[in-house]
């Protein structure tokens, strides 16, 4: 089955910083990956669309500046927070459908927790 | 945009008993929708999905129906058991819009 490989899977770090997470899938090309925003016993909230070799597309209410995507290859997306703050602290988990399969489901990565302190 | 309600959302059921979680949406051009299964700390799983030209689906203990007309379609656990205990979301999708819309989720927990 499909494999979306997310690293780190925790990461704490000070206010102010900036933190990379990456995306990967292992055995297809993603031509769009999708990240995605969960809070304590919430659901899955999109931020934002990731598109090979062109500009992510956010949701509203996610700012562009803030939360930095860039899918630079058919299988590598990253999702850069900067200037993290408490407030950032959250679950992000990111999925990827197969490139040219159509109403193909999404396959998740396992899910990066964050903390700002 | 697609609006996508899941109820409940919350679910206790007895070891052995059923279980059923439903949804609704409301983009009509809506033509998939998957189950996930996501257990605490971890991804939300496929367990199930089923696409517009077919009414229903079943998989062991695991069934979805659809009803396009009404623009719903639920979850069917048959003989739970206590690893059936997760939150459960919903989706739908269509395939010109590449989005998935998630439902808020059902947290079951089946009693030994």
């Amino acid at each position: 089955g499909a494999v979306v490989s997310q690293h780190p899977s925790r990461v704490i770090c000070k206010s102010g910083t900036s933190v990379k997470i990456e995306c990967r899938s292992l055995d297809f090309q993603a031509t769009t990956m999708f990240w995605y925003r969960q809070f304590p016993k919430q659901s899955l909230m999109l931020m934002a669309t990731s598109n090979e070799g062109s500009k992510a597309t956010y949701e509203q209410g996610v700012e562009k500046d803030k939360f930095l995507i860039n899918h630079a290859s058919l299988t590598l997306s990253t999702l850069t927070v900067t200037s993290a703050h408490p407030e950032d602290s959250s679950f992000y988990i990111c999925s990827a459908r197969r490139g040219t399969e159509l109403n193909s489901p999404l396959h998740f990565g396992n899910g990066t927790r964050l903390t700002v302190t | 945009g697609e609006n996508v309600e899941q109820h409940p959302s919350t679910l206790s059921v007895q070891e052995g008993d059923s279980a059923v979680i439903k949804c609704t949406y409301s983009d009509s051009a809506s033509n998939y929708f998957p189950w996930y299964k996501q257990e605490l700390g971890k991804r939300p799983q496929l367990i199930i999905d089923i696409r517009s030209n077919v009414g229903e689906k079943k998989d062991q203990r695991i069934a979805v129906t659809l009803n396009k007309t009404a623009k719903h379609f639920s979850l069917h656990i048959t003989e739970t058991q206590p690893e059936d205990s997760a939150v459960y979301f919903c989706a739908a999708s269509r395939y010109t819009g590449n989005q998935f819309y998630f439902g808020t989720g059902t947290s079951l927990t089946v009693i030994p």
